[in-house]
């Protein structure tokens, strides 16, 4: 089982500041890496695939980068609306596994 | 535009039994692998189980295996999960997603609560 792990746990930054967001695997995952957003009491949502490519409608200030074993989330400036849970997601081999968070908060 | 509705969660006794289903619309449904992942209160995603399109490809986590099945019917548009063998650490909000080798989770719906206790 591939192992994802996330950091840091709780990140706290300022609206209009840049926050950037780590995951970790085991072992390869070439790019098959996606992050969803969870606001509380919603469903998760697809931010980005393919490590690097947004999903439809998300906006140009998330971005993600990274291959193989080391990706990052990059919030350019962070908006009201992006304080959440985010986790990192490997789709390369089954189990298919997520890494344990990362809560944006307000500063 | 694309809807999954799950329904058939509730409270159940430890060893119980349990069949989620999950409504799909909206978009071609027998052309896509589907996937239930989980949410224990206050915790992370959990990848619980995914079937291929068809239907004859199942995976699943270990924790589960041998106690859940996942199962569709393709011309009702709609996802099943049968639970036997319910434990206290199966509960959680259980989500059903659309599921792509290329892009993973696609599409979730709003999920439904399953609480094994006694």
């Amino acid at each position: 089982e591939i192992v994802m792990t996330q950091s840091p746990a709780t990140l706290s930054v300022s609206p209009g500041e840049r926050a950037t967001l780590s995951c970790r695997a085991s072992q390869s995952v070439s790019n098959k890496l996606a992050w969803y957003q969870q606001k509380p009491g919603q469903a998760p949502r697809l931010l980005i695939y393919g490590a690097s490519t947004r999903s439809t409608g998300i906006p140009a200030r998330f971005s993600g980068s990274g291959s193989g074993t080391e990706f990052t989330l990059t919030i350019s400036s962070l908006q009201s609306e992006d304080f959440a849970v985010y986790y990192c997601q490997q789709y390369n081999s089954w189990p298919l596994t997520f890494g344990g968070g990362t809560k944006v908060e307000i500063k | 535009e694309v809807q999954l509705l799950e329904s058939g969660g509730g409270l159940v006794q430890p060893g119980g039994s349990l069949r989620l289903s999950c409504a799909a619309s909206g978009f071609s449904f027998s052309s896509y692998a589907m996937s239930w992942v989980r949410q224990a209160p206050g915790e992370g995603l959990e990848w619980v189980s995914a079937v291929s399109g068809t239907g004859g490809s199942t995976f699943y986590t270990d924790s589960v295996k041998g106690r859940f099945t996942i199962s569709r019917d393709n011309s009702k548009n709609t996802l099943y999960l049968q639970m036997n063998s319910l434990r206290a650490e199966d509960t959680a909000v259980y989500y059903c997603a659309t599921y792509t080798g290329s892009s993973g989770f696609d599409y979730w719906g709003q999920g439904t609560l399953v609480t094994v206790s006694s």
